[in-house]
């Protein structure tokens, strides 16, 4: 079964912090990973969108990685604010399958 | 632009009751789906649709009914709501460029937060 597994489950920061976090998935055949921000009460929202060929994209202080080969992606938060305290969720779309596989978050509290 | 918009916010219903949740996109989308949230899990697919007058089942169809008459909406219809169903449901939308896999970036609706008791 294709699963999408991301780690930590929550993470606490202080303001001003770097922080990172991780997403391994068995979803096959690839077609293209996502990263989205889903605020307390809030539908998610698309940071990133990345394919087999690209390993790295940026969204302002967002930055996801990708290495297909392992398949594992990374979100790093750089500076981060108080507005970034969100959890942040890692998609895989499959090739050939008009379907999203989601995993269940990182809860991200950024505390002044 | 609105975006996707969903009504209602926040529902409650008895056993046994039907409901329709609506969702509704006005960025000319072809692809427009439907989730459902539920606590330590990731979002689930309930059922998809490509166009107007083409829907197809998705992760979770069990309970659930979909019509996509238009363009623009795609209401999602609870049969015979079970305590079960109880969960936070989510409609997004995206364009549509072929191919069997979902390319695009999909945007989503606020929510309908549904208790069943």
């Amino acid at each position: 079964k294709n699963q999408v597994e991301q780690s930590p489950q929550s993470l606490i920061i202080l303001e001003g912090k770097n922080c990172t976090l991780q997403c391994n998935y068995t979803v096959s055949p690839f077609s293209n990973l996502r990263w989205y921000k889903q605020d307390t009460g809030r539908g998610p929202v698309s940071l990133t969108i990345m394919t087999f060929s690209e390993n790295t994209k940026s969204n302002g202080r967002y930055t996801a990685t990708l290495d297909a080969d392992t398949k594992q992606s990374s979100l790093h938060i750089t500076a981060s604010q108080l507005s970034d305290s969100a959890s942040y969720i890692c998609v895989v779309s499959e090739a050939g399958r008009r379907a999203l596989t989601f995993g269940s978050g990182t809860r991200l509290q950024v505390q002044p | 632009n609105a975006g996707v918009t969903q009504t209602p916010k926040f529902q409650v219903l008895k056993t046994g009751q039907s409901m329709t949740l609506q969702c509704a996109q006005d960025m000319n989308h072809e692809y427009m789906s439907w989730y459902r949230q539920d606590p330590g899990m990731g979002l689930r697919l309930i059922h998809y649709s490509v166009g107007a007058g083409i829907t197809d089942q998705g992760e979770v169809p069990n309970g659930y009914n979909v019509s996509r008459s238009t363009t623009e909406d795609f209401p999602l219809r609870l049969l015979s709501a079970a305590p079960s169903q109880t969960s936070v449901y989510f409609c997004a939308s995206s364009y549509s460029t072929g191919g069997g896999a979902i390319r695009e970036t999909q945007y989503f609706g606020p929510g309908t937060r549904l208790l069943v008791l």
